[in-house]
């Protein structure tokens, strides 16, 4: 157990939709990352938040967006959701060290 | 734009083998190098880290090299076990705390 939680563990929805990914980092690590994997592909950086404040921004479309709330969660926003925005979407949270990883949301969009 | 490049996309060695994974990257502003192992349908699992100030560290099994100079980092398994068969992920990070990974190396274990 990583100590990130993230909910729910699994997404089906349509397109044109927009569904909210929540994650829960590690007590005391104020980093959060999201990163993105498609089938086949490696992890791809989305988005960093610090303490609240985006840190670092990576290939993260118009229709996405995050949030870092005064508690650490975070949540994701997928809107508008097109079929190949299906796949795994992981949070990490991090401190001095490493980052760890939650177990990942798998969107699934049809 | 791939700054940290994983090469080989699988490896294949027998138990008891030396696994050698590699890893170079491009970017020389990284000072933090990581290697994580992947389960399918799971969230990455941090392995063993190296600062820029060290050229090895070492973690029972797993030792992780790093050569700056050629900006290329490797992580070495001894022995090699079944249940380590897994994708590895080489990740590189910078003062800015973001962590660019790598592509992933499939990493098979024949009993």
């Amino acid at each position: 157990d990583s100590g990130v939680t993230q909910t729910p563990k699994h997404l089906i929805t349509a397109t044109g939709q927009r569904v909210t990914l929540r994650c829960s980092p590690r007590s005391g690590d104020l980093s959060v990352y999201w990163y993105q994997q498609s089938l086949d592909q490696g992890l791809q950086f989305l988005i960093q938040y610090y303490n609240g404040e985006e840190r670092a921004k990576g290939n993260i479309l118009e229709r996405f967006s995050a949030q870092q709330f005064p508690d650490l969660h975070s949540e994701l926003n997928l809107s508008s959701l097109e079929l190949g925005d299906s796949a795994l979407y992981f949070c990490a949270s991090r401190g001095d060290g490493p980052a760890f990883f939650g177990q990942g949301t798998r969107l699934t969009v049809v | 734009d791939q700054q940290v490049k994983q090469n080989s996309p699988s490896l294949s060695v027998q138990e008891g083998r030396i696994s050698i994974l590699n890893c170079d990257y491009t970017n020389s502003m990284f000072d933090y190098f990581l290697w994580y192992k992947k389960y399918p349908a799971e969230g990455p699992t941090f392995l063993i880290s190296i600062s820029s100030i060290k050229d090895k560290n070492e973690d029972g099994r797993f030792t992780v090299f790093l050569n700056k100079s050629a900006k290329h980092l490797s992580l070495h398994i001894v022995p090699s076990q079944p249940g380590d068969s897994a994708v590895y992920f080489c990740a590189a990070g910078g003062s800015n705390y973001k962590l660019t990974f790598g592509k992933g190396t499939l990493l098979t274990v024949n009993p």
